[in-house]
Order: structure tokens, then sequence, then C-alpha cells
């Protein structure tokens, strides 16, 4: 079986400084990772994606996120957030043991305040 | 592109009710599935479709049936309508069962009284 942990419910920072959303996951095999964005009373977008190589993935508006394969950690990241970054940030997990079926996780709140 | 279009966006259902949410999408994609998605719980698979005349069931399918008899078009149908269906759903789309960089649809918020 395969899971997320998304460990904080809410993240809370102020405009201009860094933002930091975690996520670890357990998965057979090599895991296919995700970062999915949900703002209110919309679908997900895709924000970003780990298949193989760099461990540094950069994503849409100027998101990056660390692959760490001994901690099994994805976290996204972002050097300065913005108000527009408020919103709901889904972690996912995806692997070929599971017929490449997407697990997430419960998500994390964000909020920027100006 | 439109994209993934989802119908209706809202619903409000009585118990034992029976109803179609409508999913399609315009990038001929091979890959289709539907999540519900509850508070605390992120998204959970309810059936996907790796490509016409082919479904299978995900981690919540009890109570749901799909179809995919075109490319373009996955509908979910409630054969009867619980409370605990309550929820948002959410069809997305992508180019294979691979690439999860999948496209989500607006969502249909169901309400069963």
């Amino acid at each position: 079986a395969q899971s997320v942990a998304q460990p904080e419910d809410q993240v809370n920072v102020a405009e201009g400084n860094p933002l930091t959303v975690k996520c670890t996951y357990s998965v057979s095999g090599n895991p296919y990772l995700f970062w999915y964005v949900q703002y209110p009373n919309r679908g997900l977008q895709f924000l970003l994606k780990y298949i193989t190589g760099d461990n540094l993935v950069k994503g849409s508006y100027g998101f990056e996120a660390e692959f760490n394969k001994s901690q099994t950690s994805f976290h996204l990241k972002k050097p300065s957030a913005l108000v527009s970054d408020s919103a709901l940030y889904f972690c996912a997990v995806s692997s070929r043991s599971n017929d490449y079926k997407l697990s997430f996780g419960a998500g994390t709140t964000v909020t920027v305040r100006a | 592109n439109a994209g993934v279009t989802q119908t209706p966006k809202f619903q409000v259902l009585k118990t034992g009710q029976s109803m179609t949410l409508q999913c399609a999408q315009d990038m001929n994609h091979e890959y289709m599935s539907w999540y519900r998605q509850d508070p605390g719980m992120g998204l959970r698979l309810i059936h996907y479709s790796v490509g016409a005349g082919i479904t299978d069931q995900g981690e919540v399918p009890n109570g749901y049936n799909v179809s995919r008899s075109t490319t373009e078009d996955f509908p979910l149908r409630l054969l009867s309508a619980a409370p605990s269906q309550t929820s948002v759903y959410f069809c997305a789309s992508s180019y294979s069962v691979k690439n999860n960089e999948q496209f989500f649809g607006p969502g249909t918020r169901l309400t069963v009284l």
C-alpha cells in the first residue's frame, strides 16, 4: 500500500518570507511524486512532479520541491511567498506497484499574510 | 480547449435517488478518473479508466458506477444516493496512466439529504 502524510494542517507565513510545506510518503518501489494546488471553489492545478533525475524539481509560480529518498520526503518550497500563494496544497504519490494510481495527502492550508 | 468540464456544479439529492455526474475532456487524454474530496481526507480515487471501454475500481468504489464508451466522456453514476456520499466530486484526465500530471475539472458539490 502507498500513502502520503502532510503533517501540518495549516502553515502561516508573512509575505516575502520563505514558505515550506512538508510531505512524507510510503511506497513500494520507486515513487512518482506530485504537488497540486487548489484555490477556493476550484479544481486542483498541477505544480510540479518528480519522476527521476535531479532531486531538486522546479515547477510553476516559483515553487520547487526536493526529493529526499533516505527521509522519504518531498517538501514543497518557495523562497519568497506571495499573498496570492494562499491556497490548499496537496502532495500525491504513485508507483508502478500500485498501477500508477495517485494517493493524496490530506492537504495543507497555506495562508500568506501581507 | 475547454479542458475538463463537469456538470452539474451543484446538486441536492434525497436518499435513494440516483443521478449521473457528467465529465468530458477535449484533450484526447487516455486516462480519466473520478475522486471525491472530503474535509481532512484529501482526494480519494473512486473509479478510473485507462482508455475507452476499460474501467477499474479505485479506493472507494462502492455505490458508484462508471462507463467509458468514448475517449472524451467518463460519467459517474450514483445508484442509490446515501448521506455518506455528500462530498465534492472531481473528474480528472491525463495523457497516460503513468503521466499523472492530471488536469482537474471544476468539481460538483453534491449534498444527499
